[in-house]
């Protein structure tokens, strides 16, 4: 089975600094990783995701995230947010093997502060 | 990307009454479909896996009989929240993955507000 643990379940940030959101996963089997991004009221859009090679993964909207097999580790950065990153951010993981399931972290809400 | 439309957005009904929502894969072809709930500020959990032409396979805890799903084509998933009450107020989110792509996203529905006066 999986589990995946999002550290922070609030991030305050001011327009224009870094934000760095944290993701850990458990498994007994190798994973696929991905971010999701979340606005109110609506359904989850694809931020990125790590299958394979490079370990530093650029996505949408000038994320990027960091695989650390290691640390079992999945961290989204970006170096500069905007008030329109104000939005849920959901961690998840799939096994490389058998049902296509995600199973989603607890979710970050960040807000952007003018 | 694929899209994934669900309708209704949201529905307001009494206790006692079912509720039907669909989940649409606009420009690809599904054969399977899964179904979300989320509280408020919670996460997502997966309720059920919804296959074309067989039955939903439910995850523990989650009643067969109260939620139930019909994939009845390639491009279509049905919940109903049969006899819905109060504690069955959600967000309720579908996803859909292309066939022969399944390792890499999930295309999610817009979700689903019920909530049960």
């Amino acid at each position: 089975a999986q589990s995946v643990t999002q550290l922070d379940s609030q991030v305050p940030v001011f327009e224009e600094a870094p934000v760095g959101l944290r993701c850990n996963y458990s498994s007994s089997v190798s994973v696929y990783l991905f971010w999701y991004v979340q606005y109110p009221n609506q359904g989850l859009q694809l931020l990125l995701k790590y299958l394979s090679g490079s370990t530093l993964v650029k996505g949408i909207n000038g994320f990027e995230a960091e695989f650390n097999k290691s640390q079992t580790s999945f961290h989204l950065r970006k170096p500069s947010v905007h008030i329109s990153d104000t939005a849920e951010y959901f961690c998840a993981v799939t096994p490389f093997q058998g049902a296509q399931k995600l199973v989603f972290g607890q979710g970050t809400r960040l807000t952007i502060n003018p | 990307g694929a899209v994934v439309s669900q309708h209704p957005s949201r529905v307001i009904c009494k206790s006692g009454t079912s509720v039907k929502i669909e989940c649409r894969s606009l420009d690809f072809q599904a054969t399977t479909m899964f179904w979300y709930r989320q509280f408020p500020k919670q996460s997502l959990m997966l309720m059920a896996t919804s296959n074309e032409g067989s039955k939903a396979t439910y995850e523990q805890g989650v009643e067969k009989d109260k939620f139930l799903i019909n994939h009845a084509s390639l491009t279509l998933s049905t919940l109903t929240v049969a006899s819905a009450h109060p504690e069955d107020s959600s967000f309720y989110i579908c996803s859909a993955r292309a066939p022969g792509d399944w390792v890499t996203e999930a295309f999610f529905g817009q979700g689903t507000r019920l909530t049960v006066v």
